[in-house]
């Protein structure tokens, strides 16, 4: 089966950096899943990583180490518009259109 | 005007009440998802389409069934709502399965309180 580890909360200030890990188990391996989600809004796609190593974005870089089970998202430059939930998420069932989530990780960004 | 709607937006009701949720998409995928989301429990996933002709269970579909009518539509029904079905419900749509393609999109959401 899988299962997704991601810490309830955190909080960090406008300008600073923050990482969000995720530790994961599952049966079969097919790539992971970073979501951000504003509260009461929909979540939208941010990275996905398949191959261990850091994938840079613009503000948001996204790392997987697949042998540790353990991937994090790198967010720099906090902007107060950057808080919110971010969700890992893994594929499951042989493919990568089912995906399990995580619980989610709340980001509040102060002044 | 946005790729996945979904409607009503919020909906209030009562025990026992038929109810239904619908959403499009203007996307052009073949799949599509119904999600509820619950403070602390995440997203979990109710039901999944990959064509008109093809509906399968998600982890936790008693109490819901859904309709695919056409490619760009997807309704999930409650057919006799119980207060734990107060939720925030998602839709959500994807290309053919291949690695990043694979991405979710998602509709606003539809808030549901069950009284």
């Amino acid at each position: 089966g899988q299962n997704i580890d991601q810490p309830t909360e955190m909080t960090a200030t406008e300008g600073a950096i923050v990482q969000i890990n995720c530790t994961y188990q599952t049966s079969g391996f097919n790539g992971l899943f970073w979501y951000q989600q504003h509260a009461g809004e929909a979540p939208t796609f941010l990275s996905y990583n398949v191959l261990d190593g850091l994938e840079e974005k613009g503000r948001f870089s996204s790392f997987l180490s697949r042998s540790k089970g353990y991937s994090y998202l790198l967010l720099k430059e906090l902007q107060m518009k950057d808080s919110a939930s971010y969700l890992c998420a893994l594929p499951y069932g042989g493919a990568t259109n089912k995906l399990i989530f995580g619980t989610g990780t709340l980001l509040a960004v102060q002044p | 005007d946005a790729d996945v709607t979904q409607t009503p937006r919020n909906r209030i009701t009562k025990t026992g009440k038929r109810i239904m949720l619908e959403c499009s998409q203007t996307k052009g995928h073949d799949r599509m998802y119904w999600y509820r989301q619950d403070p602390g429990l995440g997203l979990q996933l109710i039901y999944y389409s990959f064509d008109v002709k093809d509906i399968n269970k998600g982890e936790i579909s008693d109490g819901y069934s859904v309709s695919r009518q056409a490619q760009a539509k997807f309704s999930l029904s409650l057919e006799s709502a119980i207060p734990n079905q107060t939720a925030l419900y998602f839709c959500a749509t994807s290309d053919e399965g291949r690695g990043s393609t694979d991405t979710q999109y998602f509709g606003p959401g539809t808030r549901l309180t069950v009284l």
